[in-house]
């Protein structure tokens, strides 16, 4: 089955404790990219990337780091949390570029106390 | 910067009543998407219109690229309780790599 996949689905943190979530896509695609959806606000773009070891900034990447070793994944990273970063969180890949259909992951709830 | 504005924000309409949904901007987009999310999920991709005055039908959901492609809409006739959910627009301006979401309009249909 064709689909995006992210770890945890849930994560309750205190402030400055490094974590990573997980992005997994078996759909052989090459664009990746991460939002984070809060009340009022929409989705909004963190990181992109066009292909392997290729990323680029979004609206809000404050605060957050990606990497792309392989294709397949895209983890996000927050080096130290802050209770501002409480959202929402998922994970989208597209064959190609922004105008393809984008494919999201369940998302990730993230809560930093 | 909030560049897509979508309205209204939130409807509440009749089992069976036709309802429309905009989603607005002052920039030119290269290509518009319609998502719909629903509750504990991904949003999950509708349509896409890449050319001005464009108009797409999806069973009861009709949409449309403004001829200026800054603006679309989206009309649900005889809604039905299933069409509950986020709908979402979302924009890519030529030459950028990057996509811009609306804030979304909650739809809720009444049985």
């Amino acid at each position: 089955e064709a689909q995006v996949t992210q770890n945890p689905r849930y994560l309750i943190t205190v402030t400055g404790k490094k974590l990573t979530v997980t992005c997994s896509q078996n759909m052989n695609h090459e664009y990746m990219s991460w939002y984070r959806q809060d009340p009022g606000l929409g989705l909004r773009q963190i990181y992109y990337s066009m292909n392997v070891e290729v990323t680029d900034k979004g609206d809000v990447p404050e605060g957050y780091k990606v990497s792309r070793k392989e294709k397949r994944n895209f983890p996000l990273i927050l080096e130290s949390p802050s209770p501002n970063q409480t959202s929402l969180y998922f994970c989208a890949s597209s064959y190609r570029e922004r105008s393809y259909e984008q494919y999201f992951g369940p998302g990730t709830r993230l809560t930093v106390t | 910067t909030q560049l897509l504005e979508q309205s209204p924000q939130f409807l509440s309409i009749q089992e069976g009543e036709n309802l429309t949904v905009y989603c607005n901007s002052s920039s030119v987009f290269s290509s518009l998407q319609w998502y719909r999310q629903e509750p504990g999920e991904g949003p999950v991709l509708l349509v896409t219109v890449v050319t001005g005055g464009e108009v797409k039908k999806l069973k009861r959901l009709t949409f449309q690229f403004g001829d200026a492609r800054k603006d679309s809409s989206l009309h649900i006739t005889a809604a039905q309780p299933g069409d509950t959910g986020l709908y979402l627009c979302a924009g890519a301006h030529p030459g950028a790599n990057n996509l811009f979401f609306g804030t979304g309009t909650r739809l809720t249909v009444i049985p």
